[in-house]
């Protein structure tokens, strides 16, 4: 079993539609990051979380420590939200990455 | 301001080279980490360096990856005796701010041919 299980793998959705990607882990944690990755290849870091809920725009990101969870979640999507989302958790030596959440985002 | 900068941005080498990659970090940031995405593969932690702190390097894979950082700044990652299973983009980010978030490079992609 992988330390950070993402969810779902693929997803596409209609432009405006309300999105939630998934991210359990099974490791004891002092933080976890949602990093966007676009086409091009390039990393850009979201949000680190280490309890509660972060805003930045139309992004919303929570997390339950007790529960080993966190979401991302992305309101009124549009097509340029299209990426690869990657949680990653660990402290601040080291990360442990999910396998990302492609996310398709149509007109 | 400047962001993480990497060079360089590709590289090709034959089996058996040995290689170096540059990572430039954002300015005043303390934390520099190395990691590697290997072609439909998740990123993989490698080093972590810390100010003047002996460097963390739990995640190189084999004795023939190093890194260092000089000045608490610049930082080299090598590969000697480059194998095939090597290609991959190098990523270097770094860290130092209120946010936590560390700051990803452009990353170098490596082809070991």
């Amino acid at each position: 079993k992988n330390e950070v299980e993402q969810s779902p793998q693929n997803l596409t959705a209609q432009e405006g539609e309300f999105i939630t990607i998934n991210c359990s882990y099974s490791v004891g944690i002092s933080a976890l990051h949602w990093l966007q990755q676009h086409p091009g290849g390039g990393i850009v870091s979201l949000f680190m979380l280490s309890s509660g809920k972060k805003k930045h725009g139309r992004l919303i990101a929570t997390i339950n420590i007790q529960e080993k969870h966190s979401s991302l979640h992305i309101t009124a999507s549009h097509p340029r939200d299209s990426a690869v989302y990657i949680c990653a958790v660990g402290s601040a030596r080291q990360l442990t990455f999910g396998s990302g959440t492609q996310l398709t985002v149509l007109p | 301001g400047a962001g993480v900068s990497q060079s360089p941005s590709n590289k090709v080498t034959e089996k058996g080279k040995d290689v170096e990659l540059r990572c430039d970090p954002i300015s005043g940031h303390t934390a520099l980490y190395w990691y590697r995405q290997s072609l439909g593969q998740g990123l993989e932690f490698l080093i972590y360096f810390q100010g003047n702190s002996a460097p963390d390097k739990s995640g190189l894979p084999s004795d023939r990856f190093s890194a260092e950082r000089t000045g608490g700044s610049v930082s080299t990652l090598t590969i000697q005796r480059t194998q095939q299973e090597d290609s991959a983009v190098y990523l270097c980010a770094s860290s130092g701010d209120r946010s936590g978030r560390q700051y990803f490079g452009p990353g170098t992609r490596l082809t070991v041919l």
